[in-house]
């Protein structure tokens, strides 16, 4: 079974500081992993993905995640964090087979102060 | 390329009545999921369709019914509404069900049950 983790509800940094939002995941399978994020009143948009090709992802708007399978880590990281960037951001795991439904993690609140 | 769609965007009702959600997903998408989201609960998967048939089913009581048409719309039901069924529904699509390509999510239908 597949199980996603989100360490920290809510995360907050100052403008151009670094953003580091945690995700932990537990796969049976090789996992294919996933951070969306969710503006105000909005759905979910893909940030970005990790499907088994290079560890390092980079995603929409600066940000990139490090898949870690040591660590069973899929950290989300921007360098620069902007106001535009306060959101709801998800982790998400996708088990294998053909009916593949994706897991979703509790999600973590990131504020940006100026 | 117009996005996923959901009709009504808010809704409220009462304890006891009935309510369907619909949602039309992008042009050319033949696989629609519901989710419900909370503050609480973060995201949950209702169910999956794809040409008409529920392909996944997540863990909810029967109450909560879907189904899908010929055109990939899809609806969703719930009858009887109880207080915790008060909620942000998301509806995403994508171009195949089995596979981990990217779910489109829809603004979301928000239901108040009085």
């Amino acid at each position: 079974a597949q199980s996603v983790t989100q360490l920290g509800s809510h995360v907050s940094v100052s403008e151009g500081a670094l953003v580091l939002l945690r995700c932990n995941y537990s796969s049976s399978v090789p996992p294919y992993l996933f951070w969306y994020v969710q503006y105000p009143n909005q759905g979910l948009q893909l940030l970005l993905k990790y499907t088994s090709a290079a560890t390092l992802v980079k995603g929409i708007n600066g940000f990139e995640a490090e898949f870690k399978k040591s660590e069973t880590s899929f950290h989300l990281t921007k360098p620069s964090a902007h106001m535009s960037d306060a959101a709801e951001y998800f982790c998400a795991v996708s088990a294998g087979g053909n009916n593949r439904k994706l897991i979703w993690g509790l999600g973590t609140s990131l504020a940006v102060n100026p | 390329k117009a996005g996923v769609t959901q009709t009504p965007r808010y809704l409220i009702k009462t304890r006891g009545q009935q309510v369907t959600l619909s949602c039309s997903p992008i042009s050319g998408h033949r696989s629609v999921s519901w989710y419900q989201q909370t503050p609480g609960q973060g995201l949950q998967f209702l169910f999956e369709y794809f040409s008409e048939t529920q392909r996944n089913k997540g863990n909810f009581p029967g109450r909560f019914s879907g189904r899908q048409f010929s055109n990939s719309r899809s609806e969703m039901n719930v009858s009887t509404l109880e207080l915790g069924d008060s909620a942000l529904y998301l509806c995403a699509s994508r171009v195949l069900a089995g596979t981990n390509n990217e779910q489109f999510f829809g603004p979301g239908t928000r239901l108040t049950v009085l």
